[in-house]
């Protein structure tokens, strides 16, 4: 079936640096959706992504879509320790559900 | 309140003993899905349905099953646990199945062990 990696798996960052999670596929991507999971929460949707090339901004976020449609990522500029969590990004090619990634796992020291 | 809740949040149960997970959505959603979560290894689809009566294998099917009698519930159903269905199970519906193209909502997770 279909493979949806994720890197890094973990990232520590200083409180203020930038942080970027990948997530790449053999295979083209559909709809991408990138999720949010709060230490000992749920995931929690962010965005979604579906034209080639797309680019999104939320605050301090920015998601992209490759211009092939086989990479996506995200981007945080400034942490700050209320970013920490895991990153999961999520395509829905086969129709009726949505194979996710491995996830990226965010810590922010203060 | 929009929301997705799943029962028991927390169960320890021994090898063999059949259990149930349920699962409820108040916001009239056609698709619900089942998710098991592992260190490492991300979120794995169980099982789907896409509307009452409809239901789909995932990518980790074996050892679980599901039914979906009426829109709002999807209850899973584990006839005998063994110790590698130890894991965190999710919840989750979304508007619409078909295809699913919308945001899946999630419930609070459910942890289950089995020893």
């Amino acid at each position: 079936g279909q493979q949806v990696m994720q890197i890094p798996q973990y990232q520590h960052v200083q409180e203020g640096e930038d942080f970027t999670t990948y997530c790449n596929s053999s295979t083209t991507l559909s709809n991408i959706q990138w999720y949010k999971q709060r230490p000992g929460g749920h995931p929690v949707f962010l965005i979604q992504l579906v034209k080639s090339g797309e680019v999104k901004k939320q605050k301090r976020l920015t998601f992209q879509f490759g211009e092939a449609k086989k990479n996506s990522s995200l981007h945080i500029t400034a942490t700050q320790t209320t970013d920490v969590g895991t990153y999961f990004c999520a395509d829905n090619n086969a129709g009726n559900m949505l194979t996710f990634g491995g996830g990226t796992r965010l810590m922010v020291k203060p | 309140e929009a929301q997705v809740t799943q029962n028991p949040r927390y169960l320890i149960t021994v090898t063999g003993k059949k259990l149930t997970v349920t699962c409820s959505q108040n916001m009239n959603h056609e698709y619900m899905s089942w998710y098991r979560q592992d260190p490492g290894l991300g979120l794995r689809q169980i099982y789907y349905s896409m509307n009452v009566e409809v239901t789909d294998k995932g990518d980790v099917p074996e050892g679980y099953k599901v039914s979906r009698k009426e829109k709002r519930n999807f209850p899973l159903i584990l006839e005998s646990p063994s110790p590698n269905q130890t894991s965190l199970y999710f919840c989750a519906s979304s508007y619409s199945g078909g295809p699913l193209t919308g945001e899946l909502f999630f419930g609070e997770g459910s942890r289950l062990t089995v020893l």
